[in-house]
């Protein structure tokens, strides 16, 4: 079945201390992005990546980083969580560009 | 002014009814617009997409986008309540950006 995948689901975390979030796909998409979904903010990307070794900053990249080694993965690592990034993160793919983006089912992150 | 500017709704129709969704952009350089679809808990998925001036049909879905006016909409035929979602408008010019998104209710 063609996904994308996200792990972990929920997570609960305090200031300061280094999280990932994964990010999988499985079906050879170039394309990957991370996005943040705020209430009254909508989604707001936070980096993409158009092939691997390939990243660039989103509209909101401050206290995230991001990797592309393999194509399939995209992990978003929060090198030091603070509670303004206590929000509801979607990783996506697409073949290219930014068109036509499958989205992962969110990870809801929490910091305390 | 919002790059990317909808209605937040709630948007409240009958059952059967016509909804429509309208969405305003500001780069004019834009040339790919979206709809997505996101239920509440869920994640966006897209239902339409259009790159030209006019009508785009998709079953009981209706794109029409206007360049010069600088809107994309989004009409929904006969709505039923599983139609009841948030909408989001995304539009790309130099980057993809989304609109906050407007909540539609379909009412039995």
């Amino acid at each position: 079945e063609a996904q994308v995948t996200q792990n972990p689901r929920y997570l609960i975390t305090v200031t300061g201390k280094k999280l990932t979030v994964t990010c999988s796909q499985n079906m050879n998409h170039e394309y990957m992005s991370w996005y943040r979904q705020d209430p009254g903010l909508g989604l707001r990307q936070i980096y993409y990546s158009m092939n691997v070794e390939v990243t660039d900053k989103g509209d909101v990249p401050e206290g995230y980083k991001v990797s592309r080694k393999e194509k399939r993965n995209f992990p978003l690592i929060l090198e030091s969580p603070s509670p303004n990034q206590t929000s509801l993160y979607f990783c996506a793919s697409s073949l290219q560009g930014a068109e036509t983006q499958y989205f992962g089912p969110g990870t809801r992150l929490l910091v305390l | 002014q919002k790059e990317v500017e909808q209605n937040s709704g709630p948007l409240s129709v009958p059952e059967g009814a016509i909804a429509s969704l309208n969405c305003t952009y500001s780069d004019r350089g834009s040339q790919s617009f979206f709809w997505y679809r996101q239920y509440s808990g869920k994640s966006p998925e897209l239902i339409m997409f259009i790159y030209s001036n006019g009508d785009k049909e998709d079953g009981r879905f209706t794109a029409q986008l206007n360049k010069a006016s600088q809107y994309v909409s989004l009409l929904i035929r006969d709505s039923q309540p599983s139609d009841s979602a948030t909408y989001l408008c995304a539009v790309q010019g130099g980057k993809l950006i989304f609109g906050q998104g407007t909540e539609l209710s379909v009412k039995p």
